[in-house]
C-alpha cells in the first residue's frame, strides 16, 4: 500500500473552497485515489475515487495531476456541516475485499 | 439509499464478559469488514469476511473475535473475554465487487464501553 501524507488539520470560513492535498509519492500503476470522510461518532462514508486527471461528483472534485504522486481533494463553498476529517487512501481496488488502511486524516474545521 | 445497520448504538460491559456486536450489511453486497476506532485514534481494520470464511485478518483480531455469518443477513463479531483496552467504536463495512474494494459503506457504529 502506497504511503500517503496529508496536512493534520485546517481551518476554513463558510463559503469558502477548500483543498486538501495528499501525497502519495509511492504510488503503484494500478492503484487508486480513494478519499473517505469522517463525520464525529459516526463511520467513515466513501465520497470520491479517481485514476488520474479530474473527477468531479454532487460533493466533491478529485484532482491528480500527470505523475499521480500527489491529489487534492476540492470542496465547493464549503458549509458547518462539513467539518469533519477527511482521509486519503491509495492501493489498488480490483484486489478483491482489500482492508482499508486509514491514516490520521486531515481534520477539516469550517467557522462561520 | 441501502445502508448498513449495526445493533446495539451502545453496549456497556465488565471486563471479562462476552459481546456481540450485530451489523446487517447492504443486502447484495460480498465482502463484509469489522473496523475498530479508539477514541481520539485511528481507524483501524480487525477483518475480512468473504465467502462464509474469514479473507485475512490483523493482528488485533486475536482468539478473543470470532465473526460470524449466522442466517445469510446478518454479520456479527463477538469478543470472548472483553478486555478494558476493547473499549471502542466497532464499525461494520461491507462493498460490492462491482464498485471495487476501495468503496466500502459502514454503519453508524456500536460504542463499546469494557468497564
Amino acid at each position: 500500500l502506497a504511503k500517503t501524507t496529508q496536512p493534520i488539520s485546517m481551518d476554513s470560513y463558510e463559503g469558502q473552497e477548500v483543498n486538501i492535498t495528499c501525497s502519495h509519492n509511492n504510488i503503484a500503476t494500478n492503484d487508486y485515489i480513494t478519499w473517505y470522510q469522517q463525520f464525529p461518532s459516526q463511520g467513515p462514508r466513501f465520497i470520491i475515487q479517481g485514476y488520474k486527471t479530474k473527477v468531479t461528483n454532487e460533493v466533491a472534485s478529485l484532482f491528480i495531476p500527470a505523475d499521480r504522486k500527489s491529489s487534492t481533494l476540492s470542496l465547493p463553498r464549503v458549509s458547518l456541516s462539513d467539518t469533519a476529517v477527511y482521509y486519503c487512501l491509495v492501493g489498488d481496488i480490483n484486489s478483491g475485499n482489500t482492508p482499508l488502511v486509514f491514516g490520521k486524516g486531515t481534520r477539516l474545521s469550517v467557522i462561520a | 439509499e441501502p445502508e448498513v445497520t449495526q445493533t446495539p448504538s451502545h453496549q456497556v460491559t465488565q471486563m471479562g464478559q462476552e459481546v456481540i456486536l450485530r451489523c446487517v450489511p447492504i443486502s447484495n453486497h460480498l465482502y463484509f469488514y469489522w473496523y475498530r476506532q479508539i477514541l481520539g485514534q485511528k481507524v483501524e481494520f480487525l477483518v475480512s469476511f468473504y465467502n462464509n470464511e474469514i479473507s485475512e485478518k490483523s493482528e488485533i483480531f486475536d482468539d478473543q473475535f470470532s465473526v460470524e455469518r449466522p442466517d445469510g443477513s446478518n454479520f456479527t463479531l463477538k469478543i470472548r473475554s472483553t478486555k478494558l483496552e476493547d473499549s471502542a467504536m466497532y464499525f461494520c463495512a461491507s462493498s460490492d465487487w462491482g464498485r471495487g474494494s476501495y468503496e466500502q459503506y459502514f454503519g453508524p457504529g456500536t460504542r463499546l464501553t469494557v468497564t
